[in-house]
């Protein structure tokens, strides 16, 4: 069955610094992949999604990730946080298979300090 | 666009009760889902539906689990003799066609006393 593994479950990053929050999936022929923000007292929302084509995925609020097969990785990076970035990101996996059920991590805290 | 709404947001009930969520989906959506979220933890997937048909329920958590959408449109989730392990939130998304991009409402917040 597919699992999805995020590495970090807090990030704590300097304002205007990068981050990158990891994301790992296990094995699949075909895979689509996702990242969802859960900002405070809201409900989550998709920041980007990787179906085909481009490894390399832009987002909304200047996101982006890179799908790498080899690694079976997924990792979301952005080159400078903002404080309003303050929120969870949730990597999710579909296999295509099993009718676009979304397995998903546990999540990533991600800190922004000033 | 009026979004994913679910009601009501927050529920405490006391062990051994029945519980009855609501979620409405966006109005064009076909699709419609429901997750569970404990602390800590990512979205679990219990069940979908398309349109009024429930193409998916073995992952619902145990046979005090049932959901509907009798009409295609707004869906209920119902736990029946509430234990204290059912304590989460419970979330409802919806999308149009395959789901690559479900929309979620805020979440019914549970807490069984």
């Amino acid at each position: 069955a597919q699992s999805v593994t995020q590495l970090d479950s807090q990030v704590p990053v300097f304002e205007e610094a990068p981050v990158e929050l990891r994301c790992n999936y296990s094995s699949s022929v075909s895979v689509y992949l996702f990242w969802y923000v859960q900002y405070p007292n809201q409900g989550l929302q998709l920041l980007l999604k990787y179906l085909s084509g481009s490894t390399l995925v832009k987002g909304i609020n200047g996101f982006e990730a890179e799908f790498n097969k080899s690694q079976t990785s997924f990792h979301l990076r952005k080159p400078s946080v903002h404080i309003s970035d303050t929120a969870e990101y949730f990597c999710a996996v579909s296999d295509g298979d099993s009718n676009y059920q979304l397995i998903w991590g546990a999540g990533t805290k991600l800190i922004i300090k000033p | 666009d009026t979004g994913v709404s679910q009601d009501p947001r927050h529920k405490i009930t006391k062990r051994g009760q029945n519980v009855t969520f609501r979620c409405d989906p966006i109005s064009e959506h076909n699709r419609l889902y429901w997750y569970r979220q404990t602390l800590g933890q990512g979205p679990e997937f219990l069940t979908y539906f398309q349109n009024e048909a429930q193409l998916e329920k073995s992952r619902l958590l145990s046979d005090r689990f049932s959901a509907e959408r009798p009409k295609g449109s707004f869906s209920t989730l119902e736990i029946q003799r509430t234990e204290q392990g059912d304590s989460a939130m419970y979330l409802c998304a919806s999308s149009l066609g395959e789901g690559f991009n479900q929309y979620f409402g805020p979440g019914t917040r549970l807490t069984v006393t």
